[in-house]
């Protein structure tokens, strides 16, 4: 059981825009702007895509943004391209059992 | 160009031990707060523990308190996990990833560790 829930799959169709939510509680995503989220291709290492709840790393996309409201988090990916197809995870910084703690991930499927 | 490369996952008994390393380089390693991430094959992420800068803080996840132990040597640019009392839930990829911020900006490739008898 993750400490923040993901939907377990999204889909969108090629330059569709797509929203991924990850729910947590005031101990973490609600109480601070330290939310991350991660790329997961098969057989790869996570890749940093946002922090701070809405930043990009240097070289990331502008199609990738984040943002926050209350307990919850969202990604949201514009113009979807055939290599977003990815699992993404979310991240957040928590006082609760653990300092870092994880979604279980989505699976996002470009038709 | 920022590298972490881990070693020594290998198979081991329930009950036995292991010791886990990753080798940093491309930044100012002795900067940053470093952590160890596992994943079992198929699963999500689950942080397991980090260390801070100067090695004088610790933290881990319940799962693994009292029998993980995190160090580094700053002098060697290395990050280390001590696993003892293995269990087969312990059966995971485990990555190193550099701190930015409460996240997590580099990972290495990760090292498999399976416990099996």
């Amino acid at each position: 059981q993750s400490a923040l829930t993901q939907p377990a799959s999204v889909s969108g169709s090629p330059g569709q825009s797509i929203t991924i939510s990850c729910t947590g509680t005031s101990s973490d995503i609600g109480g601070y702007n330290y939310v991350s989220w991660y790329q997961q291709h098969p057989g790869k290492a996570p890749k940093l895509m946002i922090f701070d709840v809405s930043d990009r790393p240097s070289g990331v996309s502008d199609r990738f943004s984040g943002s926050k409201s209350g307990n919850a988090a969202s990604l949201t990916i514009s113009g979807l391209q055939s290599e977003d197809e990815a699992i993404y995870y979310c991240g957040s910084y928590s006082t609760r059992s653990a300092p870092r703690v994880f979604g279980g991930g989505t699976k996002l499927t470009v038709l | 160009e920022v590298q972490l490369v881990e070693s020594g996952g290998v198979v081991v008994q329930p009950g036995g031990s292991l010791r886990l390393s990753c080798a940093a380089s491309g930044f100012t390693f002795d900067d940053y707060i470093m952590h160890w991430v596992r994943q079992v094959p198929g699963k999500g992420l689950e942080w397991v523990s980090l260390i801070s800068w100067d090695g004088g803080l610790t933290d881990y996840a319940d799962s693994v308190k009292g029998r993980f132990t995190t160090s580094r040597d700053n002098s060697k640019d290395s990050l280390y996990l001590q696993m003892n009392s293995l269990r087969s839930e312990d059966s995971a990829l485990y990555y190193c990833a550099k701190d930015l911020r409460y996240g997590f900006d580099y990972w290495g490739q990760g090292t498999l560790v399976t416990v099996s008898s």
